[in-house]
Order: C-alpha cells, then sequence, then structure tokens
C-alpha cells in the first residue's frame, strides 16, 4: 500500500512550456485533490473530483486542467506555465464519506523561469 | 466560501514550553476541523482534529479546543521537544466536503 504518489519530485520549466503532474493513489479512494503551497499563503485548492469522470474547481484553478478517467488517478495538467505558478503542489485523497482524513503526496516542487 | 485564519505565523517556544495556535473560520456550518504537521520537506500529516459536536479533545501533548460561538478553534502543545518544531495547518471543512486551510505557523522550539 504505497498510499498517494506523486511525481515528478521536481520541474524545471520555461514560460510557455506544459507539463502533466502525476498523481495514483491505491487506497481505493473517491475523493482526489490538488493544493498548492506558497509561502504565507497556506495550501489552496486548485481542483478537485469526487469520482471517476467528475472533476470541479476550487480556490485558485485558473491556468490548470485536471482529469479523472480513473479511480487510482488524477493528473493536474499546466497548458502553458506561467511563473505566477512557481510552486510547491500536493496531492490528497480521501473517502468521499465517513473518515475526513486527508492523504497528502510527497510533494512536487516546480519552477517556471 | 469558508475563510481560515490562522495565528501567529510564526512562533517560538523554549523546549518545555508550551505552544498555542489559533484558527478562526467565517463559515458557521463547518463541521470539522482538523490539524496538519509539516515537517521540513515533507508531506502534511493529520496530528488531531475534532468534529463541530464537541468542545475539546486531547492526544498525550497535544490538544485542540473549538468555540463553535465565536468560530475559532486553537492546538495546544505541552511540554514542547524539538521534534515538535514544524508548520502547523489549521482546517476547516465546509458542508460541501472541501478543506481550507490557514496560512501555516512556523514553530521552533529552541533546545
Amino acid at each position: 500500500n504505497a498510499g498517494v504518489t506523486q511525481t515528478p519530485k521536481f520541474q524545471v520549466l520555461k514560460t510557455g512550456q506544459s507539463m502533466t503532474l502525476q498523481c495514483a493513489q491505491d487506497m481505493n479512494h473517491e475523493y482526489m485533490s490538488w493544493y498548492r503551497q506558497d509561502p504565507g499563503m497556506g495550501l489552496r485548492l486548485i481542483h478537485y473530483s469526487v469520482g471517476a469522470g467528475i472533476t470541479d474547481q476550487g480556490e485558485v484553478p485558473n491556468g490548470y486542467n485536471v482529469s479523472r478517467s480513473t479511480t487510482e488517478d488524477f493528473p493536474l495538467r499546466l497548458l502553458s506555465a506561467a511563473p505566477s505558478q512557481t510552486s510547491v503542489y500536493f496531492c490528497a485523497s480521501r473517502e468521499q464519506n465517513g473518515a475526513n482524513v486527508l492523504t497528502f503526496g510527497a510533494g512536487s516542487r516546480l519552477t517556471v523561469l | 466560501g469558508e475563510n481560515v485564519e490562522q495565528h501567529p505565523s510564526t512562533l517560538s517556544v523554549q523546549e518545555g514550553d508550551s505552544a498555542v495556535i489559533k484558527c478562526t473560520y467565517s463559515d458557521s456550518a463547518s463541521n470539522y476541523f482538523p490539524w496538519y504537521k509539516q515537517e521540513l520537506g515533507k508531506r502534511p500529516q493529520l496530528i488531531i482534529d475534532i468534529r463541530s459536536n464537541v468542545g475539546e479533545k486531547k492526544d498525550q501533548r497535544i490538544a485542540v479546543t473549538l468555540n463553535k460561538t465565536a468560530k475559532h478553534f486553537s492546538l495546544h502543545i505541552t511540554e514542547t521537544q524539538p521534534e515538535d518544531s514544524a508548520v502547523y495547518f489549521c482546517a476547516a471543512r465546509d458542508t460541501g466536503n472541501q478543506f481550507y486551510f490557514g496560512t501555516g505557523t512556523s514553530l521552533t522550539v529552541i533546545p
């Protein structure tokens, strides 16, 4: 049981490049989400999904796309990276009902030059 | 949407002293309040939580209190140890089942 797995751990992009942050969980959690963490800003919700085929926007969705084709995977796409997207990104999952414990991945540090 | 404010942003205490971190929330319907600890370079991990029908919860050296009327909740760490040094985040879950986090408190325990 690996929990929540994120790749890559580190990435450097140039402005305008695209990339996908991968997130996978093996706990059969229906709910998955992406947060970004910036100094002094805490953790802010980007997008979330309550099940395969269902996604919705969080607090700061602009510039990011997501999809949820399987229960296990929830990739985050940056179509045209901007320096303002330099951040640490965390994927988190939990059961949709019942226990509310968010389980976080190890994080992906993204730098956009 | 829900708005969670957290204070202080930094906190330094001597080993053995107590530390208190406070959070307020805006949505009176929020019903679940977890606290996460994030060590340097690591992922946030749940350390304690409290539901809206409970006023206080304790787990060894850590405790959380909730005042629903005032819409604030606090984390109390007693007999602090150097390994308690970390960033602590409070959060509130709204009726839409979304979690909103505070901006974090960097706690340093001085040996």
